[in-house]
């Protein structure tokens, strides 16, 4: 146990469904990161939650995609008529406080058919 | 953002035998991070260094951040089976503020024959 859920696990979809992934971070943990992860890249950056403020937004992160944090705690990834390159692992990371290790989640690992 | 380049790729070692990935950028870093992946797992934090030349030790694994800050290393002694995983440098935005964005790079799978 992480102490970063992610959910759900694993999501099949067919292409131009929504999908909606959530984390719940480490309680303490102020600062919220979504990343995808591909097959043999490293995890590449979407974008930063600073309490329920989002400050920081990737330009791999197209209209199609939403996030939301509100009141600071759990965060929601929204992904609207899904295509199949956007086929990939969906990661949480938090991080507290004066911390600077990122605490990932085992993240949401989506299929697009 | 700061690219950060790793070799090798892929390293395939016999049990026993020493590893070391290596982490290069083109410009200043103002700190590196490494993590491990294990296969079908996420990313966990190993390490930060943040000075010139900053050497940890953590058991068999030692982290090295280079005098200029444009280079890292991470060097396992006596590999262990446990030790399979991919391993991330990662270095965080000098965009100010308090965004800790990183940007990893890709990462060098090991493996180790037992």
């Amino acid at each position: 146990d992480t102490g970063v859920s992610q959910d759900p696990r694993h999501k099949i979809t067919k292409r131009g469904q929504n999908v909606t992934f959530r984390c719940d971070p480490i309680s303490e943990h102020n600062r919220l990161y979504w990343y995808r992860q591909t097959l043999g890249q490293g995890p590449e950056f979407l974008t930063y939650f600073q309490n329920e403020a989002q400050l920081e937004k990737s330009r791999l992160l197209s209209d199609r995609f939403s996030a939301e944090r509100p009141k600071g705690s759990f965060s929601t990834l929204e992904i609207q008529r899904t295509e199949q390159g956007d086929s990939a692992m969906y990661l949480c990371a938090t991080l507290a406080v004066g911390g600077y290790g990122y605490t990932f989640g085992s993240g949401t690992r989506l299929t697009v058919v | 953002g700061q690219q950060v380049m790793q070799i090798p790729q892929y390293q395939h070692v016999q049990e026993g035998e020493d590893f070391t990935t290596y982490c290069n950028s083109s410009t200043t870093l103002s700190n590196i991070q490494w993590y491990k992946q294990r296969p079908g797992g996420h990313p966990v934090f190993l390490i930060q260094l943040v000075k010139s030349g900053e050497v940890k030790k953590q058991k068999r694994l030692t982290f090295q951040f280079g005098e200029a800050k444009k280079n890292s290393s991470l060097h396992i002694t006596a590999t262990q089976t446990t030790d399979v995983g991919t391993y991330f440098c990662a270095s965080r935005s000098n965009s100010g503020g308090s965004n800790y964005k990183l940007t990893f790079g890709k990462g060098t799978l090991l493996t180790v024959n037992p």
